[in-house]
């Protein structure tokens, strides 16, 4: 599987915009690029995908490098409640069995400062 | 609409003992996934279910295993149960296999003592 490359931890102040790097430098055509994200307690939870065009929604925006070998997942304005494990995953959109399941690194722990 | 829900949320069980965690995935979800999360390796896939078939397994031992009923309720079973089987045990679901997003329940916290 194609793997990813992420800081382990990042910190922001509170109503700042933040930009949370990850690489994949291995990514095939096919492979999707998910972010999911764990607040403490809680199971993970789907921010954004995209494959090879930026793209925003209420949660996030995700800006893909042009030769796709890096990503950055940004919020807009950093929230105390943004605080949370943030993962970078590489899914292959053509389904099968390596398309049936996420495989999670060890993700960013991002840190929101009032 | 209601999420995903595991049940019990949290429990403790004997070395040796088997343990059996449910989980009810979205109204109209047919995939449903499960995963360990522990300290030490993270977030591991263990194993999916889509139309009571088993689709894709992770690389866990047979003590693990699992089924998907007729209404895509899922349990997850682990016999004999080792201290190293302590984590937090996620279920996921998804519309459909290979589906774009899967959605997570709180998990079920396993102790074994």
């Amino acid at each position: 599987d194609a793997k990813t490359t992420q800081p382990n931890s990042m910190e922001s102040n509170e109503e700042e915009p933040v930009h949370l790097p990850c690489n994949h430098s291995t990514i095939s055509g096919t492979d999707y690029i998910h972010w999911y994200r764990q607040l403490p307690s809680q199971g993970p939870e789907y921010v954004i995908h995209g494959l090879t065009s930026n793209v925003n929604n209420r949660m996030a925006s995700l800006a893909i490098a042009e030769d796709r070998k890096s990503s950055t997942l940004i919020l807009h304005r950093a929230t105390l409640r943004d605080a949370a494990v943030y993962y970078c995953i590489l899914r292959d959109r053509t389904g099968g069995n390596a398309g049936n399941m996420l495989t999670f690194g060890g993700g960013t722990r991002l840190m929101v400062k009032p | 609409k209601a999420g995903v829900t595991q049940t019990p949320r949290y429990l403790i069980k004997t070395r040796g003992q088997q343990v059996t965690l449910s989980c009810s995935p979205i109204s109209g979800h047919r995939s449903v996934s499960w995963y360990q999360q522990t300290p030490g390796q993270g977030l591991q896939f263990l194993f999916e279910y889509f139309s009571e078939t088993q689709r894709n397994k992770g690389n866990f031992p047979g003590r693990f295993s699992g089924r998907q009923f007729s209404n895509s309720r899922s349990e997850m079973n682990v016999s004999t149960l080792e201290l190293g089987d302590s984590a937090l045990y996620l279920c996921a679901s998804s519309r459909e296999t290979g589906g774009y997003g899967y959605t997570f329940g709180s998990g079920t916290r396993l102790t074994v003592v």
